[in-house]
């Protein structure tokens, strides 16, 4: 089946710094989505992206379509300790209710 | 804004037992979505339905089944439960069949 590689797999960083993160996968995908989830609660949508080499932010977070398609990638800028959760890139085909293939994730911390 | 609503929040069965779990997607979303998280891992899809119709199908258990109703809410009625079912379910909504994603709060199953 697909499968996306999120890397790094954790982060532990401190208050104020930048944090980068990465997608790849063996597949195309059509619609990259990036999704934020706290312990036990629902993934929260934090960015949606829908063409090849499309750059969006959402206020202290920019991301990228890549050209290949098959890979994005997530930047929060000054980091603060509310950052803290689990990161998911996740991959969907165009078509009708179309699933969303999620990657392995990548847990923040983020220390004062 | 109104979310995606499900319920139970937490249900406890046995094994062999049955449960049934309910989604209410968020108003005017015609699309539902239903994924499954085990510890530590990313949410797997199950099964979503497009306007009452089956749309995409996961690695959904044949003793699992799902349908959308007429007020577009659904539910996910799960037999023969195993230990290995013991998961969060989420379900997600969109509009249209291709808008994004958003998801619930999840329910968390424990089987005995």
């Amino acid at each position: 089946g697909q499968q996306l590689n999120q890397s790094p797999q954790s982060m532990f960083i401190q208050e104020g710094e930048d944090v980068s993160m990465n997608c790849t996968s063996s597949s195309i995908f059509n619609t990259w989505l990036w999704y934020k989830q706290d312990p036990g609660e629902g993934p929260v949508l934090l960015i949606a992206l829908y063409k090849a080499g499309e750059l969006t932010s959402n206020g202290r977070l920019t991301a990228q379509f890549g050209i290949t398609r098959k890979d994005s990638f997530l930047n929060i800028s000054a980091s603060i300790p509310s950052d803290v959760g689990i990161y998911f890139c996740a991959g969907q085909f165009t078509g009708t209710a179309s699933k969303l293939t999620f990657g392995t994730g990548t847990r923040l911390q983020v220390t004062l | 804004a109104a979310g995606v609503i499900q319920s139970p929040r937490h249900l406890i069965k046995e094994k062999r037992e049955t449960a049934t779990l309910k989604c209410y997607p968020i108003p005017r979303h015609d699309t539902v979505y239903w994924y499954q998280q085990g510890p530590g891992q990313d949410p797997q899809f199950l099964i979503s339905f497009y306007e009452k119709m089956q749309s995409d199908k996961g690695s959904i258990p044949d003793r699992f089944s799902a349908q959308q109703f007429s007020d577009y809410h659904s539910e996910l009625n799960m037999s023969s439960l195993e230990l290995g079912d013991s998961a969060l379910y989420f379900c997600a909504s969109s509009l249209g069949g291709w808008d994004e994603q958003f998801f619930g709060p999840g329910t968390r199953l424990t089987v005995l």
